[in-house]
């Protein structure tokens, strides 16, 4: 069975400031793939990347970041000088297939982030 | 751009009463879902389907049933409403296995 852990609950921060989102991820497959979804308060997720379980590879796109070591089992997500629209539920996934397969996605339970002005 | 649209944004029903929860995209895709989100649970998969007519129990099918009559549409139904079916519903869809999901707006349905 897929387990994805978001252990943060709710963080807050000054805007500026970095923050770092952690995802620890449970599964049995040798091919796996990592999401992360963000939720603004209009409720939609939308998505934020992908990764496979083959790529380790650091993955940087503006102030977003993201480090994924499978001997630790973790996704975790880096917002540098966060700022005020930054802040919304983020959503950390799990799934066999790229697309989420033909079982979905198994999510973890969300790390509202929250960004102070 | 993929669109899924979602019939309501908000929907407040009496207990024991039958609800259609409408979920529509326009790309063609073959899969979609339905998932309930829940505060501290997260989004937990209640039905998906692969195919026209074809449809699939997901972690949390009790008290709840799907219709895919036609590819762009897939309908969640709640036979007889509870109050602990209080939640927000997401629904999404993907053009294959090796695509991204793309979700719907949300309906938030609370059940009095």
């Amino acid at each position: 069975a897929q387990k994805v852990t978001q252990a943060q609950t709710e963080i807050s921060v000054v805007e500026k400031e970095d923050v770092t989102l952690d995802c620890v991820y449970e599964t049995r497959d040798t091919t796996y793939y990592l999401f992360w979804y963000k939720q603004p308060p209009s409720g939609e997720l939308v998505f934020l990347i992908r990764r496979n379980s083959f790529d380790e590879q650091n993955e940087i796109s503006g102030r977003y970041s993201w480090n994924f070591q499978k001997s630790t089992s973790s996704f975790n997500f880096t917002i540098t000088a966060s700022q005020v629209v930054d802040s919304a539920v983020y959503f950390c996934a799990l799934s066999d297939a790229p697309g989420g397969g033909a079982d979905g996605l198994t999510f973890g339970k969300g790390t509202h982030l929250i960004i102070q002005p | 751009d993929v669109k899924v649209t979602q019939s309501s944004r908000y929907l407040v029903k009496r207990t024991g009463e039958k609800v259609f929860l409408e979920c529509v995209q326009d790309m063609d895709h073959e899969n979609m879902f339905w998932y309930r989100q829940d505060p501290g649970l997260g989004l937990r998969l209640i039905y998906f389907s692969y195919d026209v007519k074809m449809k699939e129990k997901g972690d949390i099918p009790e008290g709840y049933s799907v219709s895919r009559e036609k590819k762009e549409r897939f309908s969640l139904i709640l036979e007889s409403a509870s109050t602990n079916q209080t939640s927000m519903y997401l629904c999404a869809s993907v053009a294959g296995h090796n695509y991204e999901q793309y979700f719907g707006p949300g309906t938030r349905l609370t059940v009095t």
